[in-house]
């Protein structure tokens, strides 16, 4: 079956902290992995990632895929209180294009 | 640009009522998507439209879900009867082609 495996499932830092966010995937058929930020509504669209060891950049947020090694990682630095969310992770897999979340990780940055 | 819009964004029925969630995606996109967050749970796929058509509807949990999408704009996903295991929030998504998928608020479903 395919899972999507995030780690940790909670984080709680201090203003200025670096942060890393673990995903981890097995699924067929994969096509791309997809971050995002979910605060108390809509999870908002962060990053995509389709090719391996390519890093995307936005700001103080980075991301990375490995495709041998099946995961990804988010690395957040400089965290701001606004930066508190859940941080998900969901691949894209199929011809249909449907996304297979992850728990999330939930990060709280303390003033 | 306006983003994905749904309604209610709470809904408080009782265990054998009828619910239906509406979603409008945003403009000129094809497609639609619906998911689902029951407690404690991830986000689960339950189907996908392109245009009016379904395309995938492999994550619809039983036949008392029913999604429609006339005319290819709004969705609806009605629930009927609902039962206390369909409380969660209901999310859906739209999306052009191949870009990421653009994720409206969410509706809560509460059965009692």
């Amino acid at each position: 079956e395919d899972k999507v495996v995030q780690s940790p499932l909670s984080l709680v830092v201090h203003e200025g902290d670096t942060v890393t966010l673990n995903c981890s995937y097995e699924v067929t058929n994969f096509r791309s992995l997809l971050w995002y930020k979910q605060e108390k509504k809509a999870p908002t669209f962060l990053f995509m990632l389709t090719s391996s060891g390519i890093e995307k950049k936005s700001g103080r947020l980075s991301s990375i895929l490995d495709k041998k090694e099946l995961f990804s990682i988010l690395n957040i630095t400089a965290t701001q209180t606004g930066d508190s969310a859940v941080y998900l992770c969901a691949v894209v897999r199929g011809s249909a294009r449907q996304l297979t979340f992850g728990s999330g990780t939930q990060l709280t940055v303390l003033p | 640009e306006a983003g994905v819009t749904q309604f209610p964004s709470h809904s408080v029925i009782e265990k054998g009522q009828t619910v239906t969630l509406r979603c409008d995606p945003i403009s000129g996109h094809d497609n639609l998507y619906w998911y689902r967050r029951v407690m404690g749970k991830e986000i689960k796929f339950l189907l996908h439209f392109v245009k009016e058509s379904k395309q995938d509807e492999s994550g619809m949990p039983n036949n008392r879900f029913l999604a429609e999408r006339t005319g290819g704009t709004y969705s609806t996903l009605k629930v009927q009867p609902a039962e206390l295991e369909d409380s969660g929030v209901y999310f859906c998504a739209s999306s052009a082609g191949a870009s990421p998928l653009h994720f409206g608020n969410g509706t809560r479903l509460t059965v009692t």
